[in-house]
């Protein structure tokens, strides 16, 4: 299995800071990669698919890079509404894995 | 606007089966990967498998000798079965749609969730 994993695992922001989200695979995946918001008690949202791709609906402060193992995942300038959980995914092989999460709390 | 609902049990035995279903509204069963993914609590997600709405079947390994699932068409239905569960089975449930462009499968719709917990 393709292990993920996303740092930091928590991080502490205020409303306007930009703020990047770092997620590394065990092994090449491409761009085979999405990103998740998810706040406790609502369904998952996907904000970016294949790295960089912005999902119909999302604002534009969000966008995704990177290629092969290495991913960023970088919300411009933080809103109240921003402050959740988010994943990353490889769709590259299956089982699909995510990683651990990244709990983006308010400072 | 699309919409997944889970439903089924909150509470299973150890050892018994696992049954979920989700009813998709506001959208065709075709041509998506229709996806159960799980999160054990305190854990990360888990992806549990899908199903093609063609009827092809993907399953985790991990769980591939104990997981069934099964699609419902004329209900705009399908369903996750997970036998021998143990507490180790015990998550938030939740159903996907998964969309395929380019090779590139995301999961663009989900339902909110169900808990299952396997006790006794």
């Amino acid at each position: 299995d393709i292990q993920m994993t996303q740092s930091p695992s928590s991080l502490s922001a205020s409303v306007g800071d930009r703020v990047t989200i770092t997620c590394r695979a065990s092994q090449s995946v491409t761009t085979y990669l999405n990103w998740y918001q998810h706040k406790v008690g609502k369904a998952p949202k996907l904000l970016i698919y294949a790295a960089s791709s912005l999902q119909s609906g999302v604002p534009s402060r969000f966008s995704g890079s990177g290629s092969g193992t290495d991913f960023t995942l970088t919300i411009s300038s933080l809103q109240l509404e921003d402050f959740a959980t988010y994943y990353c995914q490889q769709i590259y092989s299956t089982p699909y894995t995510f990683g651990q999460g990244t709990k983006l709390e308010i400072k | 606007q699309v919409q997944l609902q889970e439903s089924g049990p909150g509470l299973v035995k150890p050892s018994e089966t696992l049954s979920l279903t989700c009813t998709v509204s506001g959208g065709s069963i075709n041509p998506y990967y229709w996806t159960w993914i799980r999160q054990p609590p305190g854990k990360a997600l888990e992806w549990v498998g899908y199903i093609y709405y063609g009827g092809g079947t993907s399953y985790n390994p991990s769980l591939k000798s104990r997981v069934t699932m099964s699609l419902d068409t004329s209900k705009n239905q399908f369903s996750l079965n997970l036998n021998s569960v143990t507490a180790a089975d015990t998550a938030v449930y939740y159903c996907a749609r998964g969309k395929e462009m380019s090779r590139i499968i995301y999961f663009d719709y989900w339902g909110h969730g169900t808990l299952v917990t396997v006790s006794s």
